[in-house]
Parts: structure tokens; sequence; C-alpha cells
């Protein structure tokens, strides 16, 4: 069946500029979660989604990262005024359970910031 | 926090031998092990997990065992091919903290 996915797969993006970037879960899926992953390191968590409520955001590094999921499937993580140090690759995973177990990911935007 | 370290950061195996990866976690909390394998521009796929309620997990040619006592977790791959090269990340978390902790990922070449 249809994994996760992730659109765009690759963003550039100026410095000072807004992104939005955006998951599409596994159909039915209750828990969705955003990573960061830096070259060479493992994905670092940014936030969780239970269906529409967004019950942890102590990931997001800082008050210009905002996550929503306003009808419990879709999501998009937007980043306002992208600095350098945003640069990575962003990770969204799914799991059926409305908890951490089976976490199913998509193939990540990689977005570069000039 | 969490905090999850892997060793070897790279290890290189002759096709068909074994390759052992070894993780050891903080939290004694954390009661969820699972392992990832990540190829080059693609997300991470998950191979194979464990819970705290068993020792050892096994799916075909990998395995996870989990001693948690000492805090640690192994992933075993047996007769490895080509296609096993790749990067592996483990991680662990418990449902209290809502996220999985990862480590920096172990880069397995399996030469031919």
């Amino acid at each position: 069946g249809a994994g996760v996915s992730q659109s765009p797969r690759y963003k550039v993006a100026k410095r000072g500029q807004d992104v939005a970037l955006r998951c599409d879960p596994i159909s039915g899926h209750v828990s969705l979660f955003w990573y960061q992953q830096a070259l060479g390191q493992g994905p670092e968590f940014l936030t969780y989604f239970q269906n529409e409520a967004q019950l942890d955001k102590s990931g997001l590094p800082s008050d210009r990262f905002f996550a929503e999921r306003p009808e419990g499937s879709v999501s998009t993580l937007k980043i306002q005024r992208t600095q350098q140090e945003d640069s990575a690759v962003y990770l969204c995973a799914s799991s059926l359970s409305g908890d951490i177990y089976e976490q199913y990911f998509g193939p990540g935007t990689r977005l570069t910031v000039t | 926090g969490e905090n999850v370290e892997q060793h070897p950061s790279t290890l290189s195996v002759q096709e068909g031998d074994s390759a052992v990866i070894k993780c050891t976690y903080s939290d004694s909390a954390s009661n969820y092990f699972p392992w990832y394998k990540q190829e080059l521009g693609k997300g991470p796929q998950l191979i194979i997990d464990i819970r705290s309620n068993v020792g050892e997990k096994k799916d075909q040619r990998i395995a996870v065992t989990l001693n948690k006592t000492a805090k640690h977790f192994s992933l075993h791959i047996t007769e490895t091919q080509p296609e096993d090269s790749a990067v592996y990340f483990c991680a662990a978390g418990h449902r209290g903290n809502n996220r999985l902790a990862f480590g920096k990922g172990n880069q397995v070449v399996v030469i031919p």
C-alpha cells in the first residue's frame, strides 16, 4: 500500500524566506511525528501529533518553527525567516497507534538555505 | 532525556559473514527499541523492533537482542548480502515521552 509521502523532496530557500513542508501520512494512522536529520546524524525529534492534537512540540528549535495537522491527516511544517542552520532533511513519520510504536518514515524533504 | 549511542560507527564485512551492531541507552524507562535501515536519499525503513518484555526477536536473517539490566541492545544480520549495505540507526523510547531518541548511525559495508 501507499507509504508516507512528503513534498517537496528538495527545497532551496534564500535566508529569510518562509517555507512550508508537507507530509501525507499512511491513511488511518493516528500518530504523526516530525524529525530533523542533519548530515551524518540520526533523526532528532521536533513535534508529535495524535490526530489533530499537537501533544508535544518541545523539540521545535525556535518559535520560527510551526507545525499543524488541522484535520488529523495531512501535516505541514512551516519555518519562518529561514536561517542557514535550518538546512537539514526534514522527516515525517506516522504510526497506526496513538503512541510511539512502529513509526514509518517518509522520504524526507531536503532543505537548503542559502 | 534519553541518550542513545551506537558502536562501531563503520562496519565492513565480507558477503556471507555476520554483522553485529550494538547500542546503549540511558533511560531505564525506555521500553521500545526499533532498528531502522537508511539508504542514500531515502527515509529510514523500520526493519525490526523489540519491546522490553522479550529478550530476543528474529525475522529471517535479522535479529535483535535486548539486555535491560545492562541497557544495551544489538542488531544481528546473518548471511550478509550487498543489499544490506546501508546506514543502520537504533532508537529507544517509551510512551511517556512521545518520541524516539536515535543513535548517530552505523555505516555497514558488505564487500562482495
